[in-house]
């Protein structure tokens, strides 16, 4: 089944220690998107690929950065996390830009300790 | 600012107890509405999306309408497992644009065997 796959489930990383979050679609989709969510808040984008086109969102802080090798695959860099870093991380994909349907992976669930 | 707004933010049923959720939204040329469900520790799962006023969409017990100002889903008989977090998300903005999802809160439903 065509899917978009996180790894891994559970990440746990100290104080300041860089770490990074992976996500690959088997889709075929032209857009993907990271997104942050925390207890019992609603996700928030962070920013997101259009092809290899980057687009940031005014409010992500500048910790976090992402890189999209290929098509199939995207990768959340947080460079130095703290205690407020420890959140769900969502990838999703659209088959394109405009009103389409965004499909989400399991989510990675990070802890900063 | 698109705005989306859920109600209620917790709904307990009894099983079979059919009930609708709302969700309201302020946004600038909606292009499309999406309804996902979520468990807890997963990503969102997609549900519906709804374009235009009108819309109506059906999947086993949900079905999901669309007005000029909200939506609702509606859960008719709902079993233990439709226990989960529903949310609501709006895209607009112009056409061909890569616009961000504006998720609402959610609607953290439970089902009572």
């Amino acid at each position: 089944d065509a899917m978009v796959i996180q790894n891994p489930r559970y990440q746990v990383t100290q104080f300041g220690k860089p770490v990074t979050l992976s996500c690959s679609q088997t889709l075929n989709h032209n857009v993907m998107y990271w997104y942050q969510q925390k207890s019992s808040q609603a996700p928030k984008l962070l920013f997101h690929y259009y092809d290899k086109d980057f687009n940031n969102e005014a409010d992500t802080p500048d910790n976090f950065q992402s890189r999209r090798p290929n098509t199939s695959f995207c990768f959340l860099d947080i460079r130095s996390p703290g205690l407020g870093d420890a959140a769900m991380y969502l990838c999703a994909t659209s088959r394109d830009r405009g009103a389409e349907t965004q499909y989400f992976g399991p989510g990675t669930r990070l802890l900063v300790l | 600012e698109d705005q989306v707004t859920q109600s209620p933010e917790a709904l307990r049923l009894q099983e079979g107890e059919s009930s609708s959720l709302n969700c309201s939204y302020t946004v600038s040329g909606l292009r499309g509405l999406f309804w996902y469900r979520q468990d807890p520790g997963k990503g969102p799962e997609f549900l519906f999306t709804l374009y235009s006023a009108g819309e109506e969409k059906e999947k086993e017990r949900l079905k999901a309408t669309l007005t000029k100002k909200e939506s609702f889903l509606h859960i008719t008989a709902p079993k233990p497992e439709d226990s989960a977090t529903y949310l609501c998300a709006v895209q607009a903005g112009s056409s061909g644009s890569a616009r961000q999802l504006t998720f609402g809160s959610g609607t953290q439903l439970t089902v009572l065997p």
